[in-house]
């Protein structure tokens, strides 16, 4: 059970905008920034969106990310074929009661129909 | 262009140890507090340790707390993890990642990943 939870699946067409949401605490997204990275078959993890809502350079800007509250968000606008794989949303968890720990929540498989 | 290759990965009984490397280029290694992850098969990311840019402040999942220790070496940019008291459920592809920051006060997460080496624990 990720401590940060996605919905496990998620689908477009091409053209289409998607979200995808990733809900968390006080503890993580509220009080912390959120990463998303994008895992594509058979190559290592790409950070798609930095501190909430920041886009690496080289990362097309159809990638978005927003975050309120508990909550945090990556919009794809206009997906694209290439886009199809998993995405994962990440931050700090400064637990009130032990060491903080950095989380991952549980992925969500991106479609492109 | 930034790499990350990790070595050390191979097939192990339960309760044996084994030590993973992460030798980096192409940065400044002593500048970035560096991570591990792990993916098991059929499963998401998981994230198992965190290491400072000086070494001084670590952590660790839960799951590997008291059985992995993350380390490195500034002077030969390389990055360790030691890993005891395997278990299957350790099974799985570790990658070694570098922290945008330095970790001296926070850590704000993986900016460049390796391509990670394989641990199977099993009988």
């Amino acid at each position: 059970q990720s401590v940060l939870t996605q919905p496990p699946s998620a689908s477009g067409t091409p053209g289409q905008k998607i979200t995808i949401s990733c809900s968390g605490s006080r503890s993580n997204i509220e009080t912390n920034i959120v990463n998303w990275y994008q895992l594509l078959p058979g190559t290592a993890p790409k950070l798609v969106v930095y501190s909430n809502n920041q886009r690496p350079s080289g990362v097309p800007e159809r990638f978005s990310g927003s975050k309120s509250g508990t909550s945090a968000s990556l919009a794809i606008n206009g997906l694209q074929s290439e886009d199809e794989g998993e995405y994962y949303c990440a931050g700090w968890d400064g637990r009130p009661h032990g060491p903080g720990v950095w989380v991952f929540g549980g992925g969500t498989k991106l479609t492109v129909l | 262009q930034v790499q990350l290759v990790e070595s050390g990965g191979s097939v192990v009984q339960p309760g044996k140890s084994l030590r993973l490397s992460c030798a980096a280029s192409r940065f400044t290694f002593s500048r970035y507090a560096m991570h591990w992850v792990r993916r098991a098969p059929g499963k998401g990311l998981e994230w198992v340790a965190v290491i400072s840019y000086d070494g001084k402040k670590k952590y660790y999942a839960d799951s590997v707390k008291g059985r992995f220790t993350i380390s490195r070496d500034n002077s030969n940019n390389t990055l360790y993890l030691q890993m005891d008291s395997l278990r299957p459920d350790d099974t799985s592809v570790y990658s070694c990642a570098r922290d945008e920051g330095d970790g001296t006060y926070s850590f704000y997460g993986m900016d460049v990943w390796g391509q990670g080496t394989t641990v199977t624990v099993s009988s």
